[in-house]
């Protein structure tokens, strides 16, 4: 099974500050990756797929990159509503497998 | 607008059964591969299970295969999940999900982009 190790476990962010996330696979996932965020009490949504492409709807300071075995999330002018969970996500093979998750709060 | 809502979740017990619906809206059912992912309280998510579009193939994780069964009803535009056999570790909140995928250059990706609110599970005696 692919391993997806992702840090940090928690971070907390001031107001505008840009901050990352980071997903390292146990082997190639040819940026099979997805990321989510999730809020409080409500079902995971889809930030970003195929690495980097942002999907329809999620603010532009969103941002993914990466290749290989190693992806980031950037979140470029932290806002109060980015506080949430945030967990990546291989589609490459099954058993499909998530990140142990990012718990972002507002500093 | 695509919409996914599960029902079905509630108290068991232990070695007991219990099959989950989920009822989908809002674009073709019959086109799109499927999913159910949990997540245990306080956790992170787990895939569960996944079923082709016609129903012809599954996959699963090792923690729960020979013991769930997914399936789905595309003239009623459902997915399912029967459970069998349930353990203190299955409790979860369980989120129906469609995968899509989208094309590449040189090979496909494969996401799952819209979820349901979620169908709570608690196995306990």
């Amino acid at each position: 099974d692919i391993q997806m190790t992702q840090s940090p476990a928690s971070l907390s962010a001031s107001l505008g500050e840009t901050i990352s996330i980071e997903c390292r696979a146990s082997e190639d996932i040819y940026s099979n990756l997805a990321w989510y965020q999730q809020k409080s009490g409500k079902s995971p949504q889809l930030l970003i797929y195929a690495a980097n492409r942002l999907q329809d709807g999620v603010p532009s300071r969103f941002s993914g990159s990466g290749s290989g075995t190693q992806y980031s999330l950037k979140i470029s002018g932290m806002q109060p509503e980015d506080e949430g969970d945030y967990f990546c996500l291989q589609g490459s093979k099954f058993p499909n497998t998530f990140g142990a998750g990012t718990k972002l709060e507002l500093k | 607008e695509v919409q996914l809502v599960e029902s079905g979740g509630g108290l068991v017990q232990p070695g007991r059964s219990l099959k989950l619906s989920c009822a989908a809206s809002g674009f073709t059912f019959s086109n799109y591969y499927m999913a159910w992912v949990r997540q245990a309280p306080k956790k992170g998510l787990e895939w569960v299970a996944t079923i082709s579009t016609s129903g012809s193939r599954t996959y699963y994780p090792d923690s729960v295969k020979g013991r769930f069964t997914i399936s789905r009803d595309n003239a009623k535009s459902s997915l399912y999940l029967q459970m069998n056999s349930l353990k203190s570790e299955d409790t979860a909140t369980y989120y129906c999900a469609r995968r899509r995928v989208y094309p590449g250059i040189t090979t496909n990706y494969y996401v799952m982009d819209a979820w349901g609110q979620g169908a709570s599970v608690t196995v306990s005696s």
